[in-house]
């Protein structure tokens, strides 16, 4: 079984919008991410958690929202979607001395 | 702001060849860790190879090694006798022991030719 999990792996969705990508892990790591990845500019943060009382914006937070629901749950929601929200999106967990482990990514739309 | 700065956008060699991926990076803490992720055409992001930067001796896995210059803040990836399915986008990243966040450069992508 994958340690992080992300649902739907594609999606198709217009203009205006709202959309929730869901993420869930099962090794009770205690920090929790999304990220955006994007051709020629690697992956940047969006937010970031450490628990649920612990919500960070990153990089390029403008436009995205997210929930920390449970230590193993952690949504990133586009509350209006527009097209230059394009791209792949990973969620990722991991502890202080662990590397991240990612999920298998979601190929968003905004058409 | 810490940084990852990868310049090699595409590489190519020959299979059974070793071909070097460069990385350098900044930041201002003392204590961090770097990584190189692979992600194949299935989009997956796999670990490769972590280095702790308190760790003078560089890290190794397999056919993968790193040479990990701490003062010149490089941390390249070397894949040695390459293989088809070394054929990837290859990400640089180093981990904030501050914040715990994971900064990413733009990748490098390898191709591996039979």
């Amino acid at each position: 079984d994958a340690d992080v999990t992300q649902t739907p792996r594609n999606r198709i969705t217009k203009t205006g919008k709202r959309i929730m990508l869901e993420c869930s892990q099962t090794k009770g790591h205690d920090r929790m991410y999304w990220y955006r990845q994007d051709p020629g500019l690697g992956l940047r943060l969006i937010y970031y958690s450490f628990d649920v009382k612990d919500i960070n914006k990153g990089e390029i937070s403008d436009g995205y929202s997210v929930s920390r629901q449970a230590q193993a749950k952690f949504s990133l929601s586009l509350e209006s979607a527009i097209p230059n929200q394009t791209a792949l999106y990973f969620c990722a967990a991991g502890n202080p001395n662990t590397e991240a482990f990612f999920g298998q990514g979601t190929r968003l739309t905004v058409v | 702001a810490q940084t990852v700065t990868q310049s090699q956008p595409e590489m190519s060699v020959q299979e059974a060849e070793t071909v070097t991926l460069s990385c350098t990076y900044d930041t201002s803490e003392n204590n961090y860790y770097l990584f190189w992720y692979k992600q194949p055409p299935s989009r997956q992001m796999i670990l490769v190879i972590r280095q702790e930067a308190y760790k003078q001796q560089n890290a190794t896995e397999n056919r993968f090694s790193v040479n990990f210059q701490k003062a010149a803040k490089s941390f390249s990836l070397k894949i040695s006798d390459s293989q088809l399915g070394d054929t990837a986008m290859y990400f640089c990243a180093l981990k904030d022991s501050g914040t715990y966040k994971y900064i990413f450069g733009t990748g490098t992508r390898l191709k591996v030719l039979a």
